[in-house]
């Protein structure tokens, strides 16, 4: 059973423009949600999260939504570029002790972004 | 500061024998998760270290163990190895210190490991 679900296999966006990342989840103890970026060969590298106490939350040129009665959350990137070419990664975790060092991933989406 | 290390990133080995994948934590950091890449399965939680103890575990069979020692540093074990082990080993750790406070984990390249 699969608790975070990114349905867009990939992406892709001009250079310039916005790109929007989807993620959806079905378990309601998730409480803490965060996106990572990932090149071939290198871990994730943390980019932005958010909690559910918020809907809203921005970093440069990052930006995630939260909509908790849908549980669905999205990044928006703008404005895209091509150095942000790579696969992103949604993932969330539930708060309480079985949380413990424990992230729930999605299956990724690759983003091209072209020049 | 130094990002997270792993060691070694590289290794293959044949069906049936044991692996040490090595990790250390960023400076300061206690909490150390591992994770499997594989590319039909994803990124999967296989257990969590803090203080020397394990906090969490994922499902996965009993040849997946690990430790952490008192710096920190992190070691997994994967005995009896298979076939359908082969996969990115990926390395995270985190401030987290307890149950209500929210910390980013920031991860190491990854060991890829081929099971021949």
């Amino acid at each position: 059973d699969q608790q975070v679900k990114q349905n867009s296999p990939s992406l892709s966006v001009q250079e310039g423009r916005i790109s929007i990342l989807n993620c959806d989840y079905t378990n309601s103890m998730f409480d803490y949600f965060l996106w990572y970026k990932k090149y071939p060969a290198e871990g994730p590298t943390f980019l932005i999260s958010i909690s559910s106490i918020k809907d809203k939350n921005e970093d440069g040129r990052f930006t995630v939504f939260l909509n908790k009665s849908a549980k669905h959350l999205s990044l928006h990137i703008v404005p895209s570029q091509p150095g942000d070419s790579a696969v992103y990664f949604c993932a969330a975790s539930p708060a309480g002790g079985t949380s413990y060092g424990k992230l729930t991933f999605g299956q990724g989406t690759i983003l091209t972004v072209h020049p | 500061k130094a990002g997270v290390t792993q060691t070694p990133r590289y290794l293959i080995k044949t069906r049936g024998q044991q692996v040490t994948l090595s990790c250390s934590p960023i400076s300061g950091h206690r909490s150390v998760s591992w994770y499997q890449q594989t590319p039909g399965q994803g990124l999967q939680f296989l257990f969590e270290y803090f203080s020397e103890t394990q906090r969490n575990k994922g499902n996965f069979p009993g040849r997946f163990s690990g430790r952490q020692f008192s710096n920190s540093r992190s070691e997994m074990n994967v005995s009896t190895l298979e076939l359908g082990d082969s996969a990115l080993y990926l390395c995270a750790s985190s401030l987290r210190v307890d149950r209500a406070s929210y910390n980013e984990q920031f991860f190491g390249p990854g060991t890829r490991l081929t099971v021949l």
